[in-house]
């Protein structure tokens, strides 16, 4: 089955910079890659994915990048606000039907 | 349209009882999940159903058994509790059958666990 790795498990940026969180994945099948942000006691909420027929795609401040023959996709948070703290979870399809394998999570922290 | 609702929010069980967490989704979807979300290790997924009559072991089925009851519902019991299931679960459910890993997962509000 697929096998997914996330790092860093915690990234601290300062208010205004950029943040990269970076997942790997096995199966070279794989063609979908969703990011899912989830705050503090709510559920995971889907912020943006990409088919593996792109590169990149790009929705105002967060954008992620694909790399097939590597088989990495990153997430980038440009101008991070406060709102931006958060677990963000990587995901590569795997478990099932249309299920997903996820990462085990980025603990992202904006420092005023 | 309430997209994924999960009955109850939080439980406290003794080990040894018996529960069942209740998920029904009005999206009309045709695959539904049960993942468990621990500190430190994501969402792990338990049980799945890619439609309606049909059900299939996860990454860690053991002590779990799930029902989908129809399209709508899916539930997850748990026969003799134990600490280790401990967690905080999350129903989901997918709306393009048949296309592998193809789709976003719309996640319920999750049902906090702990078992004394």
């Amino acid at each position: 089955g697929e096998n997914v790795e996330q790092h860093p498990s915690t990234l601290s940026v300062q208010e205004g910079d950029s943040a990269v969180i970076k997942c790997t994945y096995s199966d070279s099948a794989s063609n979908y890659f969703p990011w899912y942000k989830q705050e503090l006691g709510k559920r995971p909420q889907l912020i943006i994915d990409i088919r593996s027929n792109v590169g990149e795609k790009k929705d105002q401040r967060i954008a992620v990048t694909l790399n097939k023959t590597a088989k990495h996709f990153s997430l980038h948070i440009t101008e991070t606000q406060p709102e931006d703290s958060a677990v963000y979870f990587c995901a590569a399809p795997g478990g099932g039907a249309d299920g997903l394998t996820f990462g085990k999570g980025t603990h992202l922290i904006i420092q005023p | 349209n309430a997209g994924v609702t999960q009955t109850p929010k939080f439980q406290v069980l003794k080990t040894g009882q018996s529960m069942t967490l209740q998920c029904a989704q009005d999206m009309n979807h045709n695959s539904m999940y049960w993942y468990r979300q621990d500190p430190g290790m994501g969402l792990r997924l338990i049980y799945y159903s890619a439609s309606e009559g049909t059900t299939d072991k996860g990454e860690v089925p053991n002590g779990y058994n799930v029902s989908r009851l129809n399209k709508r519902e899916f539930s997850l019991r748990l026969e003799s509790a134990a600490p280790s299931q401990t967690s905080v679960y999350f129903c989901a459910s997918s709306p393009r059958p048949g296309i592998v890993g193809n789709s976003p997962l719309h996640f319920g509000n999750g049902t906090r666990l702990t078992v004394t």
